[in-house]
């Protein structure tokens, strides 16, 4: 139990489809945050979230949609993926976005665009 | 830049001690962290140091902080089949008005028995 809960934990998708990763913290944190992982590159930060608003946003293509409806949940809407953006998408929360906050990760979604 | 880098790939035999290099970029950066990755799962915080110290240690783990060489260590002293993982080094930064996780890309740890 990491006490940050990701699903689904596999996600096999087509390019056409609409499909959604739901992410959902229990520790009481006020920042949540999506992150990217790929083969042999280092953990990419899409978006993060504090205290339900947006406070940064990575350059990420608009094919990916983040929703944050309180602070225990964030989603990542995802909609006409390229097979590039297959990976490892890990949620991670933290108590706020300041020092000696560490993140807590969740186990992630292994997404995979056919 | 913003790299932090790490060596891709260390192998030890059970019992031995396990070193984990990483450089990292931003002097002053003030918290420097490792987080281990195992096998179908997210990244778990292992440690963090201040960068006020040059060491801290924690039962089997030990970190060496090397500010004027911006060098950090993780030393796994009687390594088990366990600890085989990926080792990830994040520094944290301030730019822009907001404080930002830079990741290694990780060291995969392959223990021997």
């Amino acid at each position: 139990e990491t006490g940050v809960t990701q699903t689904p934990r596999h996600l096999v998708m087509g390019m056409t489809n609409k499909k959604s990763l739901k992410c959902e913290q229990h520790l009481g944190h006020n920042a949540m945050y999506w992150y990217k992982q790929s083969a042999k590159k280092p953990l990419e930060l899409m978006f993060v979230y504090s205290l339900e608003e947006r406070v940064e946003n990575n350059s990420v293509p608009s094919r990916f949609s983040p929703e944050c409806p309180n602070s225990s949940h964030l989603f990542l809407h995802l909609h006409t993926l390229q097979p590039e953006d297959s990976a490892l998408y890990l949620c991670a929360s933290s108590l706020g976005t300041g020092l000696e906050s560490p993140l807590h990760f969740g186990n992630g979604t292994r997404l995979t665009v056919t | 830049g913003e790299d932090v880098e790490q060596s891709l790939f260390l192998s030890v035999r059970e019992g031995d001690s396990s070193v984990i290099n990483c450089t990292y970029t931003d002097s002053s950066s003030t918290y420097l962290y490792w987080y281990k990755q195992e096998p179908g799962a997210g990244l778990q915080l292992l440690t963090y140091i201040f960068s006020n110290m040059d060491m801290k240690q924690d039962q089997r783990l030990t970190v060496l902080l090397n500010k004027k060489d911006k060098h950090l260590s993780l030393r796994i002293a009687d390594t088990q089949t366990g600890d085989s993982a990926i080792y990830f080094c994040a520094e944290i930064t301030y730019t822009s008005g907001t404080y930002k996780y830079i990741f290694g890309t990780g060291t995969r740890l392959k223990v021997l028995a």
